[in-house]
């Protein structure tokens, strides 16, 4: 079946540790997304990519990285220079970034992280 | 950065009732979008609106882009015990890219059995 896989479902990061979350997708979409979901909150953008080797920043970029080697693959690392790393993380792919009436993202379903 | 407006926040009703949530921007949008999620799951779509005035349903659901481009409604008629779940809209503005899509905070639905 075609879809997003993220993995681990759930992940524990020490102090001072960087951590890397997956995202794989089989639609061969060329934009892929990373979401950050707080309690009551709605998405907060934080990466997206239109197309391989390349990225933009979204609303809350800082003490996050990213990087699209492949067109299946939009990996998630988050530093310690994320001080309130705790969310729930939600990747998302569309098969385009632009144009009226284009596909909207599907997501995947998403890596809890928490601190130790 | 921005936000919609989405109400209620929060709903009880009781199994069989029609629900009505909303969302609202100062900005104009070219597609609104409805997901639902259930606890632990990522998103699902609902319905996807791309013209002003677009009403389009699925199944129970119902969702109109409105005509001003800045709200939009869903309905969910006869509700039933699997509805529970939080339901968020999302929008994107004239000319932006999907890396612009603005989502609202939520409305999280809970019924009575």
């Amino acid at each position: 079946d075609g879809g997003i896989t993220q993995s681990p479902k759930y992940l524990f990061r020490k102090e001072g540790q960087n951590v890397t979350l997956s995202c794989e997708q089989n639609l061969n979409h060329d934009a892929m997304y990373w979401y950050r979901q707080d309690p009551g909150q709605g998405l907060r953008l934080i990466y997206y990519s239109q197309i391989v080797n390349d990225f933009q920043k979204g609303d809350i970029a800082e003490g996050y990285s990213v990087s699209r080697e492949k067109k299946e693959s939009f990996p998630l690392t988050v530093t310690s220079a994320q001080k309130n790393p705790t969310a729930f993380y939600l990747c998302a792919s569309s098969p385009h970034d632009r144009g009226p009436g284009n596909q909207p993202q599907h997501f995947g379903d998403g890596t809890r992280l928490s601190i130790l | 950065g921005q936000q919609l407006n989405q109400s209620p926040q929060s709903m009880f009703i009781q199994e069989g009732e029609d629900v009505s949530m909303n969302c609202t921007s100062s900005s104009i949008f070219n597609t609104w979008l409805w997901y639902k999620q259930d606890p632990g799951e990522g998103p699902v779509l609902l319905i996807a609106l791309y013209k002003a005035g677009e009403l389009t349903s699925n199944g129970r659901l119902t969702a109109q882009f409105g005509i001003t481009r800045k709200d939009s409604f869903l309905n969910i008629s006869a509700s039933i015990p699997s509805d529970v779940g939080i339901y968020f809209c999302a929008g994107q503005r004239v000319g932006g890219s999907q890396g612009n899509l603005i989502f609202g905070k939520g409305t999280k639905l809970s019924v009575k059995p």
